[in-house]
């Protein structure tokens, strides 16, 4: 059964920097990628999906995709206070109508 | 805009009891609902996959007999914990999506616990 792995676990950063969050699939069908965000007591909410190998830049949010080595990585740079959240990893073989698999999550808190 | 509902919000049942839980999507169609449990060590789960015109996919751990669940419109869902115990505590969290989308819209869960 597919697996994905997070890490770290958790993460603290300070105001205004950046913070990076990996995650990786053990299915090699694997295709897309999606990240969420789940603030405390809410629901996840979609931050970015990618299937495509390189780089997607949306505002303070960066997500890389290797599809080789199966890898993908949310970057927040200018990290904010309200950027604490568990931060969720999902993957699936192909797009819409499919299974998401979800990691455990890194929880990040952001410190003033 | 797109909205999932869910309810009830938490419930609380005796052990060995069955409790009924509801998706509703609003706004748009729902061809896919899937079923998540979010445990209290915040492992997230994939219980079911239901898709419109297709038979229900569970996942290894869960079958039909123990989380039975019904999605007779494009925007209605629901699922039974049947013969609930400790180990069924957890948030349980239904994943909607818009025919032809990437994009899952979660609703807000039905926090489940078990006496």
């Amino acid at each position: 059964q597919q697996k994905v792995q997070q890490s770290p676990e958790s993460l603290i950063v300070p105001e205004g920097g950046m913070a990076s969050l990996n995650c990786t699939s053990s299915d090699r069908n694997v295709d897309y990628f999606w990240w969420y965000r789940q603030h405390s007591g809410k629901s996840p909410k979609m931050l970015m999906s990618i299937f495509s190998n390189g780089e997607k830049e949306e505002g303070r949010f960066t997500v890389h995709l290797n599809k080789a080595s199966l890898h993908t990585s949310l970057h927040i740079r200018d990290s904010q206070p309200s950027d604490s959240a568990l931060y969720l990893c999902a993957a699936s073989i192909g797009g819409s109508g499919t299974y998401q698999r979800f990691g455990t999550g890194t929880k990040l808190q952001v410190v003033p | 805009g797109a909205l999932v509902y869910q309810y009830p919000r938490r419930t609380i049942c005796k052990s060995g009891t069955s409790m009924r839980m509801e998706c509703q999507a609003v706004g748009f169609q729902a061809t896919s609902v899937a079923w998540y449990r979010q445990s209290p060590q915040k492992t997230f789960e994939l219980i079911a996959l239901s898709t419109v015109n297709s038979a229900i996919k569970y996942e290894q751990n869960f079958t039909q007999e123990k989380f039975p669940i019904s999605h007779p419109n494009l925007s209605f869902s629901s699922m039974t914990v049947l013969n609930a115990y400790l180990e069924d505590r957890g948030l349980y969290l239904c994943g909607a999506r818009p025919g032809g989308q990437d994009t899952q819209y979660f609703g807000p869960g039905t926090r489940l616990l078990v006496l």
